[in-house]
């Protein structure tokens, strides 16, 4: 079975463009979140998605939103970038909400 | 809030030395506890998990128990191998309520370097 996929791998962005990432997850698996490494601030949770609805959220501010389709793939959108918006971002996937999470490979965003 | 405290590294070992990772917990009720592993340029992989109090979590050769009267979980090996370089992050499940979501918080993660 595939594991959790996440495109693009890399990307560097300007300070105040916006950026789109995406994950999909393990087939079968409903629930999806996404987290934000760094290492000021090592690793936060961002969101939970479940049934294409926003179920949890971290506490970011709202620049920082996301969707999920009713294949489960699952894409989050930082708009007005800042610097300190750098990370890896990885996203995890799990079969329901309280199941095991399994993570992708993660997408590094770099800022300039 | 929950919260996990992880031993600073990096920790740098000869190859078959011993490895103990220290990891602590402050929780409320009664998570999960795991110890993931990210190598270089990669994601999390889950290494082990307890899910109650007195468990061991078990694989590759490392092992961990779910200590409650001391609220740790830490990471031992017996002996490590060049290939076990990576950082490792502590981390619990912090059921959110209301929902059946569990989310993880980590730790700060300790690198292992290991030498030949």
């Amino acid at each position: 079975k595939a594991g959790v996929t996440q495109t693009p791998r890399y990307l560097i962005k300007t300070r105040g463009q916006q950026v789109t990432l995406s994950c999909s997850p393990i087939s079968g698996h409903r629930s999806v979140s996404w987290y934000q490494q760094t290492p000021g601030q090592g690793l936060q949770f961002l969101f939970e998605y479940f049934s294409e609805t926003q179920r949890n959220k971290g506490n970011f501010p709202g620049r920082f939103s996301g969707r999920q389709f009713s294949n489960s793939r699952s894409e989050m959108n930082v708009s007005t970038l800042e610097l300190g918006d750098s990370a890896l971002y990885l996203c995890a996937s799990s079969q329901l909400q309280g199941s095991e999470q399994y993570f992708g490979p993660g997408t590094r965003l770099t800022v300039t | 809030g929950d919260s996990v405290t992880q031993m600073e590294g990096p920790v740098t070992l000869s190859e078959e030395a011993f490895l103990t990772i220290n990891c602590t917990y402050t929780a409320t009720g009664y998570p999960s506890l795991f110890w993931y592993v990210q190598y270089p340029g990669e994601g999390l992989q889950l290494l082990l998990k307890a899910t109650k109090a007195d468990d061991k979590g078990s694989n590759k050769g490392f092992e961990a128990t779910y200590r409650k009267e001391t609220t740790s979980f830490h990471l031992e090996k017996g002996s490590v191998q060049v290939s076990d370089s990576a950082v490792y992050f502590c981390a619990l499940s912090d059921s959110i309520r209301n929902t059946g979501f569990q989310k993880l918080v980590f730790g700060t993660g300790t690198r292992l370097l290991v030498s030949p």
